[in-house]
């Protein structure tokens, strides 16, 4: 069974201070990892998909890296505007299906 | 209007109720899915459409009833419901069932709320 966990469950940080967020995953024929912010009382915001290990990539303070267990979430100085639940997910060969799972994310709060 | 929308945003219904839930993307994208969304718990995938076609029912019980009468329209029929059942309930787009590149685009949910 694919499986994905996240850690820490939450992360508190100053403003500036830079820190990293876990996925690590277990599943058969990985098509895809795919990072997602999720703001209070909305549906989750597409931001990264890594394919291979190896892969990276960035938008703003935000770095996504790839391995063949595991990916992290770079934040690099963050902001306020940061704060949210940062989801990790999993796309993988399941029959003629292409199953979806998703970790329980991490609530980060950076505080000004 | 461009994106996934979802109506109600809240709703706060009754054991013995029936409601519906509707979710309207103007992507173009062919597949479409509910997602139940609780705390402290992953997303749960409960229904996949893709071409108005039923793909996965992920073990829903019966009183959850989807309807996909055409790419852009996907409902959720409620009835006879559980406290339990109280959640987020998250539509979601993708232009076809491999995801792709830009993972899916969601809606803004609906709290879900059975007294």
């Amino acid at each position: 069974e694919d499986q994905v966990t996240q850690s820490p469950e939450a992360l508190r940080l100053q403003e500036g201070e830079s820190s990293s967020l876990n996925c690590s995953y277990t599943v058969s024929g990985l098509r895809g990892l795919f990072w997602y912010r999720q703001d209070p009382g909305k549906g989750p915001e597409f931001l990264f998909t890594l394919y291979s290990a190896g892969e990276e990539k960035e938008k703003e303070r935000l770095k996504a890296t790839l391995t063949k267990k595991e990916s992290f979430l770079h934040i690099t100085a963050p902001k306020p505007e940061d704060s949210a639940t940062y989801l990790c997910a999993v796309q993988a060969n399941s029959g003629g299906y292409q199953k979806v799972t998703f970790g329980t994310g991490t609530k980060l709060q950076v505080i000004p | 209007e461009t994106g996934v929308t979802q109506t109600p945003r809240h709703l706060v219904m009754g054991m013995t109720n029936k409601k519906s839930l509707k979710c309207e993307q103007h992507l173009g994208h062919n597949a479409m899915y509910w997602y139940k969304q609780s705390a402290k718990k992953p997303l749960e995938l409960m229904f996949v459409y893709n071409f108005k076609e039923q793909t996965e029912n992920n073990s829903v019980p019966s009183r959850f009833s989807p309807e996909c009468p055409n790419s852009s329209h996907l409902f959720l029929h409620l009835h006879t419901l559980q406290p339990e059942d109280s959640a987020l309930y998250l539509c979601a787009s993708s232009q076809d069932l491999r995801t792709g590149v830009y993972g899916y685009t969601f809606g803004s949910g609906t709290r879900l709320t059975v007294v």
